[in-house]
């Protein structure tokens, strides 16, 4: 089964500052989910990856399949940006295996 | 406005007393799923279903049983529940093999507590 482990657990960074999230995985897969959790509880996908790189406003997701890694950066951090960051793997759509989690806290 | 529709919102129940939570999409999406999020533990599947009464287990589906009688809902039915499902539960659905480029949709969970 795939483990998946994410760093840091916690995160708390200023206004502006440049974000790295990662996310490293066990075995081989088809796709990386990253995951927006606010504090209200909803969650929302953000990027699902094969290969390469994305890029969504702030937002930019990366990953090497070689390496079984992938970052999530976010540039000019914003106090909204606050939420937990979800990682999460596998084959094709489904089914997938998540990791625990990132908390970020961006602090005006 | 394209939405996985979850109800209800919070509930609480006592051991035993059968209880369903709904789930519906309207994305004519092939794949929904059940998770259920705990603290410490992250997001665990429950049950998944790829299509109309294709249904298969997850990594915690003891105590819960799926139905898939339509593509649009997907319910989620604990018969006799017992504290140990005390927790927050989503339901979510995807386009699979449809080339989204943004994944999954969630709903907007169910805060479910048995006493």
């Amino acid at each position: 089964k795939n483990e998946v482990e994410q760093s840091p657990q916690n995160l708390t960074a200023q206004e502006g500052e440049f974000i790295t999230i990662n996310c490293s995985y066990s075995v081989g897969i088809s796709a990386l989910h990253w995951l927006q959790q606010h504090p209200g509880g909803g969650i929302v996908s953000l990027f699902m990856l094969s290969s390469g790189k994305k890029k969504h406003g702030r937002l930019i997701a990366t990953i090497n399949i070689q390496e079984k890694h992938s970052s999530l950066h976010i540039t000019a951090s914003h106090p909204r940006d606050s939420a937990v960051y979800i990682c999460a793997v596998g084959p094709g759509n489904t089914p997938l295996v998540f990791g625990k989690g990132t908390r970020l806290s961006v602090i005006a | 406005e394209a939405q996985v529709t979850q109800n209800p919102r919070y509930l609480i129940t006592v051991t035993g007393k059968k209880l369903t939570v709904t789930c519906s999409q309207n994305m004519n999406h092939e794949y929904m799923s059940w998770y259920r999020q705990d603290p410490g533990l992250g997001l665990r599947q429950i049950y998944y279903s790829m299509n109309v009464e294709v249904t298969d287990k997850g990594d915690v589906p003891e105590g819960y049983k799926v139905s898939r009688k339509e593509k649009r809902n997907f319910p989620l039915i604990l018969e006799s529940p017992s504290p140990n499902q005390t927790s927050l539960y989503f339901c979510a659905s995807s386009d699979a093999g449809g080339g989204s480029n943004y994944g999954y949709t969630f709903g907007s969970g169910t805060r479910l507590t048995v006493v």
